[in-house]
């Protein structure tokens, strides 16, 4: 098991350049989730999906969009990228059951100048 | 909307202390709370989870406790050592979404 893999690691946009964010579990999870973890902040939900084809947002969801295809996959897409985005990414899934734990992945660092 | 704060925002303590990390939430309808590790430019590992119902949960030398009417979590840490020098972040599960706190920086001096 790979358990939550997360692509890119790194990666440098110019403002108004778009990018999808790659996200993929191999647990079959059916709650997927994206976060945004500031500088000595905590994470922040941005959107959440509780199987395929259903998402919704969360608490910071401007200027990005999701969409769950398959159980697997759950990419963020970042149109129009500005300053403020540039973040820590981190992607999680958990079965789906109301007492079950999170899984993370590695995150993305994302820089935007 | 839930709240979460973690108290203090960083400790520095000597190797072989004990500790305690604190947790509060403002909504008690939460159907667990979880307690993470972050170290350093990685992801976050799930440490304890504590269902509703439960008043605790161990695993090693950690134990966390929760009071739901009152709104707080403790983490305790035994016998602290340099490898357990990390972020800890706890997170309300209210269903669907987690809410989190910001986090206490631990450095455990040897």
């Amino acid at each position: 098991n790979a358990g939550v893999t997360q692509t890119p690691k790194f990666r440098i946009l110019k403002i108004g350049q778009s990018m999808t964010l790659q996200c993929t579990q191999d647990m079959n999870h059916n709650y997927m989730y994206w976060y945004r973890q500031d500088p000595g902040m905590g994470l922040k939900l941005i959107y959440y999906s509780v199987g395929a084809g259903i998402t919704d947002k969360g608490e910071v969801p401007n200027g990005y969009n999701v969409s769950r295809s398959t159980t697997e996959d759950f990419p963020l897409r970042l149109e129009l990228a500005a300053p403020s985005q540039t973040s820590v990414y981190f992607c999680a899934s958990r079965l789906g059951l109301a007492e079950e734990t999170q899984y993370f992945g590695p995150g993305t660092r994302l820089l935007v100048l | 909307k839930q709240e979460v704060t973690q108290i203090p925002a960083a400790l520095s303590v000597p190797e072989g202390e004990n500790l305690v990390l604190n947790c509060s939430f403002t909504d008690s309808a939460i159907y667990n709370l979880q307690w993470f590790r972050q170290d350093p430019g990685k992801g976050l590992t799930s440490l304890l989870l504590i269902q509703s119902s439960q008043r605790e949960q161990t695993s090693g030398r950690l134990n966390a406790s929760l009071d739901k009417s009152s709104g707080r979590s403790t983490l305790y840490i035994a016998a602290s050592q340099p490898g357990d020098s990390a972020t800890y972040l706890c997170a309300a599960n209210t269903g669907n979404q987690f809410y989190f706190g910001t986090g206490t920086s631990l450095t455990v001096i040897p």
